[in-house]
């Protein structure tokens, strides 16, 4: 059974300020999935990674895949407020239509 | 209107009523997905139908049932659910290449927050 485990769970740094979210997964896979949720809001998809060593950045977020590792980082450069959100790392199941999310890694950056 | 939307956004029912939340997906997508969100619990995919047939049904209580009519809707009929059951239902929807293959992007709709009583 896939496991996915994101850490930390909850994040609080200052403007500024460079961070990264690890997102750890137990079994094969060759594609991850970033996400971000606002409060009441709707998942938004932000990166898609589909092999080793893919690498993709978007703004302030970068996020990194490493199939050997079993591991994707997202990293924050000179965080700013808008960042602050919850950020979710989704791994799919050995060849299905099924995506296994992490519990979601809750991001606030302060002023 | 454009997107994954779902009604109602917010439902509140006692455990004896019969209640349906509905998904629209306006992507031109081919696959669509149940997922539950709860406080303290990764989101849980609960159905997926691709081509219009279902194809995971992840152990779900039979109290919950969905239904595909075609690729754009969606719903999920609730019947004599539990307060456990109370989270946030989040549809999405995505292309299957029509070789089978999982492109593996959701698009998500903005939930349907459930209250169960």
């Amino acid at each position: 059974e896939l496991k996915v485990e994101q850490n930390p769970l909850f994040l609080s740094m200052q403007e500024g300020k460079n961070y990264t979210i690890y997102c750890n997964y137990s079994t094969t896979s060759d594609r991850l999935y970033w996400y971000r949720q606002d409060p009441g809001k709707s998942l938004e998809s932000l990166f898609v990674l589909l092999s080793n060593g893919a690498v993709k950045q978007e703004g302030r977020l970068m996020a990194s895949l490493d199939t050997k590792a079993r591991l994707s980082t997202l990293h924050i450069t000179a965080a700013v407020h808008d960042l602050s959100a919850t950020y979710f790392c989704a791994v799919e199941e050995g060849g299905s239509e099924k995506l296994v999310f992490g519990k979601g890694t809750k991001l606030t950056v302060n002023p | 209107e454009t997107g994954v939307t779902q009604t109602p956004r917010h439902l509140v029912m006692g455990m004896t009523n019969k209640k349906s939340l509905k998904c629209e997906q306006h992507l031109g997508h081919n696959a669509m997905y149940w997922y539950k969100q709860s406080a303290k619990k990764p989101l849980e995919l609960m159905f997926v139908y691709s081509l219009e047939e279902r194809v995971e049904n992840n152990s779900v209580p039979s109290r919950f049932s969905p239904e595909c009519p075609n690729s754009s809707h969606l719903f999920l009929h609730l019947h004599t659910l539990q307060p456990e059951d109370s989270a946030l239902y989040l549809c999405a929807s995505s292309q299957v290449r029509l070789a089978g293959e999982f492109t593996g992007e959701l698009f998500f709709g903005e939930g349907s927050r459930l209250t169960v009583l």
